[in-house]
């Protein structure tokens, strides 16, 4: 199946500091990435929806100011938390969509979970 | 109204049960369905996709109905590697994705 690559794995940093995380689709053309947080015990929070070439949509309550999304190319997105701090402490997940794949479905990165001391 | 629900659980069985999960959308244009398996700190993995004559996949199958909009995953002989969490997906007609909350399972032996 399409592989989707998220970097990195785990990132530990300082609290005001920016982090940010790649998701590369390795072997098709993402025209939609997704961008999730997940809490302990909790379910998958959509935090945005991105095209390849505009703007993200945020969902209600996800800050965009907060949460840099870029989407420049078919097989890259980035997710930058600018001045990060403990709170946004949590495992963030993307996921791909796009042409190249029959059956429809989403693929997942493999997280990265975010640290904030 | 959500557009997936999902009943979270937690579903506790034995060992060598049958287990249902159902999950009801509200979208009737949806197209497109799946269940996804998570494991505890890890990403989503597609379990199955979920077509509308219903299909099997070793001790798994799922169900579509669309008249009532929506979606089932049976597990048959659960085994203690099924203890996951369980996520319906439900793809629209604009490349939407929505996912329900999950269900709890642990096979206990």
């Amino acid at each position: 199946g399409a592989v989707v690559s998220q970097h990195p794995s785990r990132v530990i940093c300082k609290s005001g500091t920016s982090v940010k995380i790649e998701c590369r689709s390795l072997d098709f053309q993402a025209t939609t990435m997704f961008w999730y947080r997940q809490f302990p015990k909790q379910s998958l929070m959509l935090m945005a929806t991105s095209n390849e070439g505009s703007k993200a949509t945020y969902e209600q309550g996800v800050e965009k100011d907060k949460f840099l999304i870029n989407h420049a190319s078919l097989t890259l997105s980035t997710l930058t938390v600018t001045s990060a701090h403990p709170e946004d402490s949590s495992f963030y997940i993307c996921s791909a969509s796009g042409w190249g794949q029959p059956t429809g479905e989403l693929f997942f990165g493999e997280g990265s979970r975010l640290t904030v001391l | 109204r959500k557009e997936v629900e999902q009943d979270p659980g937690p579903f506790n069985v034995p060992e060598g049960a049958t287990v249902a999960f159902n999950c009801t959308y509200s979208n009737s244009a949806s197209q497109s369905f799946f269940w996804y398996r998570q494991d505890c700190r890890k990403e989503p993995k597609l379990l199955m996709s979920v077509y509308s004559s219903g299909n099997e996949d070793g001790r798994f199958t799922a169900q579509l109905n669309r008249a009532s909009q929506y979606i089932s995953l049976l597990i048959r002989d659960s085994k203690l590697s099924d203890s996951a969490t369980y996520l319906c997906v439900v793809r629209n007609t604009g490349n939407q994705f929505y996912f329900g909350t999950g269900t709890s399972l642990t096979v206990i032996p």
